[in-house]
């Protein structure tokens, strides 16, 4: 168990809507990360968050936009879903944002777009 | 930009053998290499990393190697038990974020 907590697990929705992925990180880490997995692209980093604030953004597509609170959980907005966008959801957490740290990934949300 | 090939794509072995997984790298910037195993309906484990001030690296029955020269770098799985079975990824780190290969499924037959 590597302490990162996705929700939910699985979402089934239709094109044209809009979903909300949530990740509470490790306690104790600062830093969350969202990555997007699927058959033809692989693993790819989307965007970055260091204690609320956006550090690095990735190939993140407009239409998705994501953010942290306070209590250093982070939420990833996708809207307008379109069909390609079925994919499975990675959050990961490290210590802090710099370069180098290892980061602990959760078990994803499965996104099916129907 | 930045870009990591890795190679088995898939790889069958028997039990005990020894398993080699070697990636390649585009982004001489990069200065740290992780390895992550993920199984199936589960978010990748990182198992092992090294950083670019470092040849080598070993635990247990995992070592990585690194070559910044030729910007290669590999993961020896020695003594492959049935639950090393699962999809191997290399990874380039640097500026924050992570560069996946393309991932290595390794089969583990008893």
């Amino acid at each position: 168990d590597s302490g990162v907590t996705q929700t939910p697990k699985h979402l089934i929705t239709a094109t044209g809507q809009r979903v909300t992925l949530r990740c509470s990180p490790r306690s104790g880490d600062l830093s969350v990360y969202w990555y997007q997995q699927s058959l033809d692209q692989g693993l790819q980093f989307l965007i970055q968050y260091y204690n609320g604030e956006e550090r690095a953004k990735g190939n993140i597509l407009e239409r998705f936009s994501a953010q942290q609170f306070p209590d250093l959980h982070s939420e990833l907005n996708l809207s307008s879903l379109e069909l390609g966008d079925s994919a499975l959801y990675f959050c990961a957490s490290s210590v802090d944002g710099g370069n180098n740290q290892p980061q602990h990934f959760g078990d994803g949300t499965r996104l099916s777009i129907l | 930009g930045e870009n990591v090939e890795q190679h088995p794509s898939t790889l069958s072995v028997q039990e005990g053998d020894s398993a080699v997984i070697k990636c390649t790298y585009s982004d001489s910037a990069s200065n740290y290499f992780p390895w992550y195993k993920q199984e199936l309906g589960k978010g990748p484990q990182l198992i092992i990393d090294i950083r670019s001030n470092v040849g080598e690296k070993k635990d247990q029955r995992i070592a990585v190697t690194l070559n910044k020269t030729a910007k290669h770098f590999s993961l020896h799985i020695t003594e492959t038990q049935p639950e090393d079975s699962a999809v191997y990824f290399c990874v380039c780190g640097g500026y924050n974020k992570l560069i996946f290969g393309a991932g290595t499924r390794l089969a583990v037959h008893p």
